[in-house]
Protein backbone atom coordinates (compact mmCIF):
# COMPACT_ATOMS: atom_id res chain seq x y z
CA UNK A 1 0.00 0.00 0.00
CA UNK A 2 1.22 3.32 -0.91
CA UNK A 3 1.90 5.38 1.97
CA UNK A 4 4.38 8.03 4.24
CA UNK A 5 7.07 5.96 6.29
CA UNK A 6 8.19 7.79 9.10
CA UNK A 7 11.43 6.43 11.34
CA UNK A 8 11.95 6.60 14.36
CA UNK A 9 8.87 6.76 16.39
CA UNK A 10 10.96 7.42 19.07
CA UNK A 11 13.73 9.67 19.16
CA UNK A 12 16.20 10.89 22.21
CA UNK A 13 19.04 13.58 21.85
CA UNK A 14 21.42 14.85 23.99
CA UNK A 15 22.32 18.14 24.42
CA UNK A 16 24.06 20.10 21.51
CA UNK A 17 23.59 16.77 19.62
CA UNK A 18 21.56 16.59 15.78
CA UNK A 19 19.67 14.56 15.18
CA UNK A 20 17.98 13.04 11.68
CA UNK A 21 14.46 12.60 11.15
CA UNK A 22 13.34 10.18 8.09
CA UNK A 23 10.78 10.34 6.19
CA UNK A 24 9.89 8.39 2.72
CA UNK A 25 6.96 8.15 0.65
CA UNK A 26 6.06 5.57 -2.27
CA UNK A 27 2.95 7.87 -3.22
CA UNK A 28 4.36 9.48 -6.04
CA UNK A 29 3.90 13.16 -4.62
CA UNK A 30 6.12 15.87 -5.92
CA UNK A 31 5.52 18.02 -2.77
CA UNK A 32 6.72 17.17 0.93
CA UNK A 33 6.14 18.81 4.31
CA UNK A 34 7.41 18.68 7.43
CA UNK A 35 5.53 19.80 10.32
CA UNK A 36 6.05 20.62 14.85
CA UNK A 37 2.89 19.65 16.38
CA UNK A 38 3.16 20.65 20.20
CA UNK A 39 0.48 19.90 22.98
CA UNK A 40 -2.67 22.24 22.42
CA UNK A 41 -1.32 23.82 19.72
CA UNK A 42 -1.81 23.23 15.13
CA UNK A 43 0.85 21.79 13.28
CA UNK A 44 3.47 24.44 12.42
CA UNK A 45 5.32 24.32 9.34
CA UNK A 46 9.13 23.97 9.65
CA UNK A 47 10.18 23.33 5.80
CA UNK A 48 8.50 22.20 2.47
CA UNK A 49 9.49 20.83 -0.52
CA UNK A 50 7.75 20.72 -3.81
CA UNK A 51 10.44 19.26 -6.02
CA UNK A 52 13.28 17.68 -5.52
CA UNK A 53 16.42 19.73 -5.27
CA UNK A 54 14.49 22.98 -3.92
CA UNK A 55 13.00 23.50 -0.36
CA UNK A 56 11.48 26.53 1.18
CA UNK A 57 11.79 27.22 4.73
CA UNK A 58 8.20 27.53 7.04
CA UNK A 59 6.77 29.64 9.53
CA UNK A 60 9.79 27.75 12.20
CA UNK A 61 12.50 26.63 10.32
CA UNK A 62 15.12 28.04 12.66
CA UNK A 63 17.37 25.28 13.84
CA UNK A 64 16.13 22.84 11.60
CA UNK A 65 17.37 21.57 8.30
CA UNK A 66 16.12 19.53 5.24
CA UNK A 67 17.44 18.05 1.76
CA UNK A 68 15.56 16.98 -1.01
CA UNK A 69 17.52 14.82 -3.17
CA UNK A 70 15.12 11.89 -4.57
CA UNK A 71 11.57 12.53 -4.63
CA UNK A 72 10.73 9.83 -2.56
CA UNK A 73 12.88 11.04 0.15
CA UNK A 74 13.05 14.14 2.95
CA UNK A 75 14.73 13.61 5.51
CA UNK A 76 14.57 16.75 8.65
CA UNK A 77 17.84 17.20 10.89
CA UNK A 78 17.28 19.31 14.01
CA UNK A 79 20.45 20.71 14.46
CA UNK A 80 21.64 21.63 18.05
CA UNK A 81 20.99 25.57 17.21
CA UNK A 82 16.99 24.16 17.85
CA UNK A 83 16.56 24.90 21.61
CA UNK A 84 13.42 23.49 22.34
CA UNK A 85 13.56 20.19 19.88
CA UNK A 86 11.28 17.94 22.40
CA UNK A 87 8.08 17.68 20.40
CA UNK A 88 5.86 15.46 17.82
CA UNK A 89 7.29 15.35 13.95
CA UNK A 90 4.98 14.54 10.81
CA UNK A 91 6.24 14.59 7.50
CA UNK A 92 3.62 14.64 5.07
CA UNK A 93 2.96 14.75 1.48
CA UNK A 94 0.25 16.73 -1.17
CA UNK A 95 -1.88 15.14 -3.56
CA UNK A 96 -2.79 18.23 -5.42
CA UNK A 97 -5.45 16.76 -7.99
CA UNK A 98 -8.25 14.70 -7.49
CA UNK A 99 -11.39 14.02 -4.89
CA UNK A 100 -9.14 13.25 -2.23
CA UNK A 101 -6.87 15.91 -2.26
CA UNK A 102 -5.30 16.84 0.77
CA UNK A 103 -2.26 15.47 2.66
CA UNK A 104 -1.22 12.27 3.57
CA UNK A 105 0.64 12.02 6.96
CA UNK A 106 3.21 9.91 8.10
CA UNK A 107 2.76 8.28 11.78
CA UNK A 108 5.25 10.84 13.18
CA UNK A 109 8.74 10.46 15.51
CA UNK A 110 8.69 11.82 19.04
CA UNK A 111 12.17 13.53 19.46
CA UNK A 112 12.58 14.11 23.36
CA UNK A 113 15.40 15.98 24.61
CA UNK A 114 17.20 13.73 27.78
CA UNK B 1 -3.50 37.94 8.08
CA UNK B 2 -5.08 33.62 7.52
CA UNK B 3 -5.96 32.17 10.28
CA UNK B 4 -7.98 29.11 11.50
CA UNK B 5 -10.36 28.85 14.49
CA UNK B 6 -11.19 25.99 15.48
CA UNK B 7 -14.44 25.37 18.89
CA UNK B 8 -14.55 24.14 21.44
CA UNK B 9 -10.98 22.78 22.83
CA UNK B 10 -12.64 19.94 24.21
CA UNK B 11 -16.32 18.57 23.84
CA UNK B 12 -17.41 15.33 26.04
CA UNK B 13 -20.10 13.87 24.79
CA UNK B 14 -22.38 10.41 26.01
CA UNK B 15 -22.63 7.61 23.52
CA UNK B 16 -25.22 8.63 21.20
CA UNK B 17 -25.09 12.36 21.88
CA UNK B 18 -24.74 14.23 18.64
CA UNK B 19 -22.68 17.68 18.37
CA UNK B 20 -21.08 19.43 16.32
CA UNK B 21 -17.09 20.79 15.94
CA UNK B 22 -16.55 24.08 14.42
CA UNK B 23 -14.17 25.85 12.08
CA UNK B 24 -14.00 29.39 11.64
CA UNK B 25 -11.28 30.44 8.90
CA UNK B 26 -10.43 33.87 7.58
CA UNK B 27 -8.45 33.47 4.61
CA UNK B 28 -7.26 34.92 1.29
CA UNK B 29 -8.89 32.70 -1.61
CA UNK B 30 -9.95 29.18 -0.23
CA UNK B 31 -8.81 26.54 -1.95
CA UNK B 32 -9.75 23.82 0.24
CA UNK B 33 -10.74 23.05 3.89
CA UNK B 34 -9.36 19.62 5.18
CA UNK B 35 -10.81 17.96 8.20
CA UNK B 36 -8.48 15.29 9.59
CA UNK B 37 -9.20 12.96 12.54
CA UNK B 38 -5.95 12.50 14.76
CA UNK B 39 -5.52 9.89 17.48
CA UNK B 40 -2.79 9.99 20.69
CA UNK B 41 0.59 9.52 19.56
CA UNK B 42 -0.26 9.13 15.38
CA UNK B 43 -0.60 10.75 12.25
CA UNK B 44 -3.61 12.41 11.32
CA UNK B 45 -6.19 10.40 8.97
CA UNK B 46 -7.62 12.22 5.86
CA UNK B 47 -11.16 12.90 6.37
CA UNK B 48 -12.95 15.17 4.00
CA UNK B 49 -12.07 17.84 1.70
CA UNK B 50 -14.64 20.98 0.93
CA UNK B 51 -13.77 23.15 -1.83
CA UNK B 52 -16.74 25.66 -2.33
CA UNK B 53 -19.60 27.07 0.41
CA UNK B 54 -22.53 24.39 0.47
CA UNK B 55 -20.56 21.50 -0.35
CA UNK B 56 -21.22 18.53 1.82
CA UNK B 57 -19.36 14.91 2.32
CA UNK B 58 -20.64 12.22 4.90
CA UNK B 59 -18.38 9.39 6.61
CA UNK B 60 -20.38 7.13 8.64
CA UNK B 61 -20.91 8.77 11.62
CA UNK B 62 -19.65 12.61 10.12
CA UNK B 63 -21.22 15.24 7.89
CA UNK B 64 -18.72 18.20 6.56
CA UNK B 65 -20.11 21.42 5.88
CA UNK B 66 -19.24 24.51 4.14
CA UNK B 67 -19.86 28.03 4.30
CA UNK B 68 -17.98 31.18 3.41
CA UNK B 69 -16.79 31.59 6.97
CA UNK B 70 -16.77 28.35 8.91
CA UNK B 71 -16.87 24.66 8.75
CA UNK B 72 -18.95 22.54 10.85
CA UNK B 73 -18.47 18.79 11.76
CA UNK B 74 -21.09 17.24 12.28
CA UNK B 75 -21.22 13.97 14.37
CA UNK B 76 -24.35 12.08 14.69
CA UNK B 77 -24.78 9.26 17.61
CA UNK B 78 -21.27 8.90 18.40
CA UNK B 79 -20.02 6.06 19.45
CA UNK B 80 -16.60 5.79 21.94
CA UNK B 81 -14.85 4.76 18.91
CA UNK B 82 -15.07 8.48 17.52
CA UNK B 83 -12.54 10.05 20.59
CA UNK B 84 -10.20 11.46 18.95
CA UNK B 85 -8.85 15.03 18.16
CA UNK B 86 -10.14 16.28 15.31
CA UNK B 87 -8.00 18.86 12.79
CA UNK B 88 -9.42 21.36 10.55
CA UNK B 89 -7.06 22.90 8.27
CA UNK B 90 -7.19 25.28 5.37
CA UNK B 91 -5.39 26.15 1.56
CA UNK B 92 -5.72 29.36 0.42
CA UNK B 93 -4.16 30.67 -2.26
CA UNK B 94 -3.57 29.61 -5.67
CA UNK B 95 0.55 30.54 -5.91
CA UNK B 96 3.40 29.25 -5.41
CA UNK B 97 3.07 30.91 -1.84
CA UNK B 98 -0.08 29.19 -1.17
CA UNK B 99 -0.01 27.66 2.14
CA UNK B 100 -2.13 25.65 4.34
CA UNK B 101 -3.27 26.93 7.86
CA UNK B 102 -4.08 24.45 10.83
CA UNK B 103 -6.02 25.03 13.52
CA UNK B 104 -5.41 23.40 17.15
CA UNK B 105 -8.09 20.89 17.07
CA UNK B 106 -10.82 20.06 19.02
CA UNK B 107 -10.90 16.88 21.85
CA UNK B 108 -13.37 14.71 21.73
CA UNK B 109 -14.22 12.12 23.73
CA UNK B 110 -17.58 9.82 23.92
CA UNK B 111 -18.23 8.10 27.50
CA UNK B 112 -19.56 4.81 26.82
Amino acid sequence: DGGITQSPKYLFRKEGQNVTLSCEQNLNHDAMYWYRQDPGQGLRLIYYSQIVNDFQKGDIAEGYSVSREKKESFPLTVTSAQKNPTAFYLCASLSGTGKNYGYTFGSGTRLTVV
Amino acid sequence: EDQVTQSPEALRLQEGESSSLNCSYTVSGLRGLFWYRQDPGKGPEFLFTLYSAGEEKEKERLKATLTKKESFLHITAPKPEDSATYLCAVHSGYSSASKIIFGSGTRLSIRP
